[in-house]
Parts: structure tokens; C-alpha cells; sequence
């Protein structure tokens, strides 16, 4: 089956503009993982969802960064009012259940570019 | 909070060779899963292997084996007849344990580049 995607896979944007970033996971996965990347770094935690609920946001940096999960499957980031320093590749990965020790299978990320 | 740290920022090796990337954790957690993941130019995250921490023994995949030493916090990642398409960065990762709401979110390292030279 096809694995987790994401959306767009490039986004270059305007100071101060919204965007948003779609991920669709492998179906059936319970749980979504959001990860944000800077370069040369590793993957850091945003957030995560178990089907609909949002469990922890606890690595979202401020209030212009928020998720959704709304029927439990597709999960989408949005950036309010971005700034430079939000560049970065966004991760989205998915797993199949809850807790265990179920591999999180990530997406291809979305390359944001705030100039 | 947990940290992991990749000592090495970058490594080479010659192709059929072996070489060891390093990786230490700190966490005050008894029970934990400890991963290897790669990242080829693609970007692409892929799983390399995983270690579950009560288990003694070293995990294998193929060429792929991780020397785990508990007492130390070591997790290092040992590749042996080096092939060119391995050349990627290599990242080390953290996992809680399962249970008692935990987050199963994964802490990474900073990551090593691997250079595989013909």
C-alpha cells in the first residue's frame, strides 16, 4: 500500500503569510506524529495525535503553530503569520498503533521556505 | 528529558569496509527503544534497526548491527561490507517506554554523514 504523504512537497511563502501542510498517513495507523527539521539537524518533536485526539503539543514553539486531525485520519499544520525562522523540512510519520514498540513510518516532508 | 548526542558529525569509509557511528542517550528511564534511522539525499527517513532495552542481546539486520550497552548509555551502529548506497546521514533516536501515558514521540541526534568512497 502506499506509504504516508505529504503536502505540497516544496512551499516557498511570504513573511507573514498562513500556510498550511497536509499529511495523509498509511491507513489504518492510529497514531500521527508531527517532527520539524531544521538543516543539519535532526528531526524535533511538534506534536501528536492518537485518531483524533491531539495527545501532546507540547513542542509546538508558540500559538502561530496549531494541528488538526479532525476524523482521524488526514492531519494538517498551520502556520500563522510565518517568519524566516520557521524554515524548515516538516515531517509528518505515522504508526500503526498506540504505545508498543510500533515503527513510525515517516512522509517525504514538506520543504517550507519563509522569505 | 532525554538527549541523545551523535559525537560525529561526519565519517568515512571505504567501500566492503566496516565502520562504527557513535551514539550515546541519557535518560533516567529503565526501559526505553533505541533506533537507527537513515536518511539518503532523498531526504527520505528509513528505519535501520531498533533495540528494545530489556533485551540483552544486540540487535542484527543484514549488515546492519548495533553494539547496546545499557550501563554505558551506548548505542552505536556497526555496518559492515560498506556499500555505496549506503552513504547517508545517520540518525540516532530515543523512544519512552510504553504505558502510563507516555509520549511516544522519538528524540534524535544531530546526526552523522556517512561517505562511502569507491
Amino acid at each position: 500500500g502506499a506509504g504516508v504523504s505529504q503536502s505540497p512537497r516544496y512551499k516557498v511563502t511570504k513573511r507573514g503569510q498562513d500556510v498550511a501542510l497536509r499529511c495523509d498517513p498509511i491507513s489504518g495507523h492510529v497514531s500521527l506524529y508531527w517532527y520539524r527539521q531544521a538543516l543539519g539537524q535532526g528531526p524535533e518533536f511538534l506534536t501528536y495525535f492518537n485518531y483524533e485526539a491531539q495527545q501532546d503539543k507540547s513542542g509546538l514553539p508558540n500559538d502561530r503553530f496549531s494541528a488538526e486531525r479532525p476524523e482521524g485520519s488526514i492531519s494538517t499544520l498551520t502556520i500563522q503569520r510565518t517568519e524566516q525562522r520557521d524554515s524548515a523540512m516538516y515531517r509528518c510519520a505515522s504508526s500503526l498503533e498506540i504505545g508498543q514498540a510500533y515503527e513510525q513510518y515517516f512522509g517525504p516532508g514538506t520543504r517550507l521556505t519563509v522569505t | 528529558a532525554q538527549t541523545v548526542t551523535q559525537s560525529q558529525p561526519e565519517m568515512s569509509v571505504q567501500e566492503a569496509e566496516t565502520v562504527t557511528l557513535s551514539c550515546t542517550y541519557d535518560t533516567s528511564e529503565s526501559d526505553y527503544y533505541l533506533f537507527w534511522y537513515k536518511q539518503p539525499p532523498s531526504r527520505q527517513m528509513i528505519l535501520v534497526i531498533r533495540q528494545e532495552a530489556y533485551k540483552q542481546q544486540n540487535a542484527t539486520e543484514n549488515r546492519f548491527s548495533v553494539n547496546f550497552q545499557k550501563a554505558a548509555k551506548s548505542f552505536s551502529l556497526k555496518i559492515s561490507d560498506s556499500q555505496l548506497g549506503d552513504a547517508a546521514m545517520y540518525f540516532c533516536a530515543y523512544r519512552s517506554p510504553d504505558g502510563g501515558g507516555s509520549n511516544y514521540k522519538l528524540t534524535f541526534g544531530k546526526g552523522t554523514l556517512l561517505t562511502v568512497n569507491p
